[in-house]
């Protein structure tokens, strides 16, 4: 258990639906990142909020948006969903910023059919 | 425009042998870089970093060299074991509030 968890690990839905990811960081941690990770692609930096303020943005698509909450879990909301949005969504927290590493949750894996 | 290039899919070794994963960067202004270990159905866990003004950091059997001047780094795992089967990525950053940018992986198989 690497303390971030991510829920749920696994959803399926239909195309034009929209699906809440969410995720809880490790104990201490301020910084929350989510990435994703489609077939044969890397991970790909979507978002980071460090204590509840969005702190950088990657290729995020306008459908998509996050949030953190006070209690700094924080939750990705994807809209409207197309296929090609099928993938691993992972979320990671660190304690500071970039260059100490990240913690990564286990993934939620969805599947838009 | 990737900036994190791991070029080899793929690397199947001999357990026992030495595993060597490459990973290229084209942003200059990088200067930090990590490697992460993923298995199936978990998240990255990570491995072994190294900072620019080093050449070498060495952590038990994994070692990662970096050449600034080629924009190039790579993993050296000695002996490989088959527990190291895994897919690895090459991750950067400039350091400060930059998110890490990842490689596409190179999927490692340690046979026995």
């Amino acid at each position: 258990d690497s303390g971030v968890t991510q829920t749920p690990k696994h959803l399926i839905t239909a195309t034009g639906q929209r699906v809440t990811l969410r995720c809880s960081p490790r104990s201490g941690d301020l910084s929350v990142y989510w990435y994703q990770q489609s077939l044969d692609q890397g991970l790909q930096f979507l978002i980071q909020y460090y204590n509840g303020e969005e702190r950088a943005k990657g290729n995020i698509l306008e459908r998509f948006s996050a949030q953190q909450f006070p209690d700094l879990h924080s939750e990705l909301n994807l809209s409207s969903l197309e296929l090609g949005d099928s993938a691993l969504y992972f979320c990671a927290s660190s304690t500071i910023s970039p260059p100490y590493g990240y913690t990564f949750g286990s993934g939620t894996r969805l599947t838009v059919v | 425009d990737q900036q994190v290039k791991q070029n080899s899919p793929s690397l199947s070794v001999q357990e026992g042998r030495i595993s060597i994963l490459n990973c290229d960067y084209t942003n200059s202004m990088f200067d930090y870089f990590l490697w992460y270990k993923k298995y199936p159905a978990e998240g990255p866990t990570f491995l072994i970093s190294i900072s620019s003004i080093k050449d070498k950091n060495e952590d038990g059997r994994f070692t990662v060299f970096l050449n600034k001047s080629a924009k190039h780094l790579s993993l050296h795992i000695v002996p490989s074991q088959p527990g190291d089967s895994a897919v690895y990525f090459c991750a950067a950053s400039v350091s400060g509030n930059t998110p890490l940018v990842f490689g596409k992986g190179t999927r490692l198989s340690v046979i026995a």
